[in-house]
């Protein structure tokens, strides 16, 4: 069971905008920045949006993150095929100094 | 261009130690984390540990007992031993630039090493 909750799957239709979920606690979301990754089918993960609401250069403005409290989300805008993947968070747990992902949450595309 | 390369045995026996190395191409080791991040077939990810430039190491609690995260900036790579290993060990290995409060930027490919006799 993973310290920070995700929903096991979302969906939306293209051209939509669907949020993913992620709960957690004082010791990690509650304390520290959220982190989101993306993992198409069969490949490696891909840092999408760092320090809670950042994107690294490449990664279109549709995908958004944001926090409040001890739950963070992420935002996918303007849904597109290519966007069916498995969204993982991620943070820092400073009281059991590890760090901490979601169960992952499939996105499909419908 | 930073690149991450994982290799080593794609199959271990029970009881015996994983052995894994990243070759870190495009990138200082200096001011930086490396971990290892592990994910089981269909499951999610699972951070295993990190060493940072100075050869400091923090491990997943889960893990300890078994992990041993190191550095050989002479070759440019970090290395991962699990020792004890089970069948629930089984699982695709990635090395990741991150930790300590710092992202996981870059991604090896991953390697999938199997525990079985």
């Amino acid at each position: 069971q993973s310290v920070l909750t995700q929903p096991p799957s979302s969906s939306g239709a293209p051209g939509q905008r669907v949020t993913i979920s992620c709960s957690g606690g004082s010791s990690n979301i509650g304390a520290n920045s959220l982190y989101w990754y993306q993992q198409l089918p069969g490949t490696s993960p891909k840092l999408l949006i760092y320090k809670t609401d950042q994107r690294p250069s490449g990664v279109p403005d549709r995908f958004s993150g944001s926090k409040s409290g001890t739950s963070g989300s992420l935002a996918i805008s303007g849904l597109r095929p290519e966007d069916e993947a498995d969204y993982y968070c991620a943070t820092w747990d400073g009281k059991l100094r590890a760090w901490v992902f979601g169960g992952g949450t499939q996105l499909t595309v419908l | 261009q930073v690149q991450l390369q994982e290799s080593g045995p794609g199959l271990v026996k029970p009881s015996e130690t994983l052995s894994l190395a990243c070759t870190v191409s495009g990138a200082s080791f200096n001011n930086y984390y490396w971990s290892w991040i592990r994910q089981a077939p269909g499951k999610g990810l699972e951070w295993i540990g990190y060493v940072y430039n100075s050869g400091n190491t923090t491990y997943s609690p889960s893990l300890k007992s078994r992990v041993t995260i190191s550095l050989d900036m002479s070759k440019n790579q970090f290395s991962l031993k699990l020792r004890s290993v089970t069948a629930a060990d089984t699982a695709v290995y990635y090395c990741s630039r991150g930790g300590g409060g710092i992202a996981f930027d870059y991604w090896g490919q991953g390697t999938l090493v199997s525990v079985s006799s």
